[in-house]
């Protein structure tokens, strides 16, 4: 049961272009949602956050947008650079009370940034 | 400068081989966790600690242990490794209202 789902396994965009990553999620109880960065050999870095009480939050060239009623959010990234090529993974954070520090990840989306 | 830490990076080992992986965070975070990503699914939680002498299981523990002796330790054990936990395994650490920290991840081959 996959309760975060990045539909869009790649993503190509040219250069100065903006990108924009997709994701899904089935459990409204989800209070936080983040996006992270992976590059090869290293592992995920935190992006960007945007807690349920909002519908975005932005931070430079990125913005998070978050729809709760469609149970989707985005990631924008604008103007998109090749160092941003990379895997970016969704995540949700499950609740507050007994806080475990667990993330529910998406599969991951694959941008590619052409120069 | 703040840190996850893991050992070994890379890992080929055979069938029944009792191994441990091990992680280290610097920045005295209460909660530590492991995760494996495989592809198409991305990273699932094994298994997790709220501080030590405190684990529970994650969404997909079996065939792994963990302990919490330390504060900044929490290792990862397959007591008898199996050809499907080969993985990319990542330890991650986070105090309460920060982001998730994670290590730099151990690719583990099981023959």
């Amino acid at each position: 049961d996959q309760q975060v789902k990045q539909n869009s396994p790649s993503l190509s965009v040219q250069e100065g272009r903006i990108s924009i990553l997709n994701c899904d999620y089935t459990n409204s109880m989800f209070d936080y949602f983040l996006w992270y960065k992976k590059y090869p050999a290293e592992g995920p870095t935190f992006l960007i956050s945007i807690s349920s009480i909002k519908d975005k939050n932005e931070d430079g060239r990125f913005t998070v947008f978050l729809n709760k009623s469609a149970k989707h959010l985005s990631l924008h990234i604008v103007p998109s650079q090749p160092g941003d090529s990379a895997v970016y993974f969704c995540a949700a954070h499950r609740g507050s009370s007994g806080n475990t520090g667990k993330l529910i990840f998406g599969q991951g989306t694959t941008l590619q940034v052409k120069p | 400068e703040a840190q996850v830490t893991q050992n070994p990076r890379y890992l080929i080992t055979v069938t029944g081989k009792k191994l441990t992986v091990t992680c280290s965070q610097n920045m005295n975070h209460e909660y530590m966790s492991w995760y494996r990503q495989d592809p198409g699914l991305g990273l699932r939680q094994i298994y997790y600690s709220m501080n030590v002498e405190v684990t529970d299981k994650g969404d997909v523990p079996e065939g792994y242990k963990v302990s919490r002796k330390e504060k900044r330790n929490f290792p990862l054990i397959l007591e008898s490794p199996s050809p499907n936990q080969t993985s990319l395994y990542f330890c991650a650490s986070r105090r309460e209202g920060t982001s998730v920290y994670f290590g730099p991840g151990t690719r583990l081959t099981v023959l």
